[in-house]
C-alpha cells in the first residue's frame, strides 16, 4: 500500500537555524508532491507543491523542497527559520488514477524557540 | 472571499446520538473531500466526491457517511457515533482531483464522542 512517512515528530529550533523536514513516499510511479503547514488552532495551507520539472520547488515564506526521484524523498528546508514558522507541517503524495487520491504523512510539529 | 466553511466548529456528543457536520465550498470546486486529523497518523481521507451525485470511500469510511447533492455542499453524516470517532475533521475541495489540484481547507470540526 502507498505510504507517506515523516521522519521527525518534533523538531525544536531556535531561531536563525537552518530547517530540513524528511519525507519520504512509497510508491514506484508517478505521483505530485505537496507540502501543507498548520498554524496553531488554524487550517492546513500550502506551503509547496512539486508536479514535474525543476526538482528544487520554492514556495511561500522562504520554503523550498528538492524532489529527489531515486530516493522516492521531498524534503522541506528553509535556511533560517523565525518564530513565526512554528506549526505543523505535512507532507503529501498525490497519486494520479486513484480516485484523485492525497495520502499524507503523519505531520512533523516544528517549534522555534525566540 | 474564496473558502470553504464547516459548522459546527466543536461539538460534543453522546455515543448513537445523529449528527451532521456541514461543508460549504464557494469556489465553485468539482472534487471535495473530507478527513480526520489523529495524533501522529496525519491526515486521513474518509470519503471524497468528484462531483455531483458521485462519492466514494477513501481510507477509513467505516461509521460515516456523505451526500452530494449539490455542487458546494458535503456534508458528512455520523448515523450512530462511537468514542473511536473522537477526532479532528477538515473538509477540503479542490478545483477537480486532488492529486493534481491545491486543496483548500476548512477550519475544521473538533468532535468529542462520550
Amino acid at each position: 500500500a502507498q505510504s507517506v512517512s515523516q521522519h521527525n515528530h518534533h523538531v525544536i529550533l531556535s531561531e536563525a537555524a537552518s530547517l530540513e523536514l524528511g519525507c519520504n513516499y512509497s510508491y514506484g510511479g508517478t505521483v505530485n508532491l505537496f507540502w501543507y503547514v498548520q498554524y496553531p488552532g488554524q487550517h492546513l495551507q500550502l506551503l509547496l507543491k512539486y508536479f514535474s520539472g525543476d526538482p528544487l520547488v520554492k514556495g511561500i515564506k522562504g520554503f523550498e523542497a528538492e524532489f529527489i526521484k531515486s530516493k522516492f524523498s521531498f524534503n522541506l528546508r528553509k535556511p533560517s527559520v523565525q518564530w513565526s514558522d512554528t506549526a505543523e507541517y505535512f507532507c503529501a503524495v498525490g497519486i494520479y488514477n486513484q480516485g484523485g487520491k492525497l495520502i499524507f504523512g503523519q505531520g512533523t510539529e516544528l517549534s522555534v524557540k525566540p | 472571499e474564496a473558502q470553504v466553511t464547516q459548522n459546527p466548529r466543536y461539538l460534543i456528543t453522546v455515543t448513537g446520538k445523529k449528527l451532521t457536520v456541514t461543508c460549504s465550498q464557494n469556489m465553485n470546486h468539482e472534487y471535495m473531500s473530507w478527513y480526520r486529523q489523529d495524533p501522529g497518523l496525519g491526515l486521513r481521507q474518509i470519503y471524497y466526491s468528484m462531483n455531483v451525485e458521485v462519492t466514494d470511500k477513501g481510507d477509513v469510511p467505516e461509521g460515516y457517511k456523505v451526500s452530494r447533492k449539490e455542487k458546494r455542499n458535503f456534508p458528512l453524516i455520523l448515523e450512530s457515533p462511537s468514542p473511536n470517532q473522537t477526532s479532528l475533521y477538515f473538509c477540503a475541495s479542490s478545483l477537480r482531483e486532488s492529486s493534481y489540484n491545491e486543496q483548500f481547507f476548512g477550519p475544521g470540526t473538533r468532535l468529542t464522542v462520550l
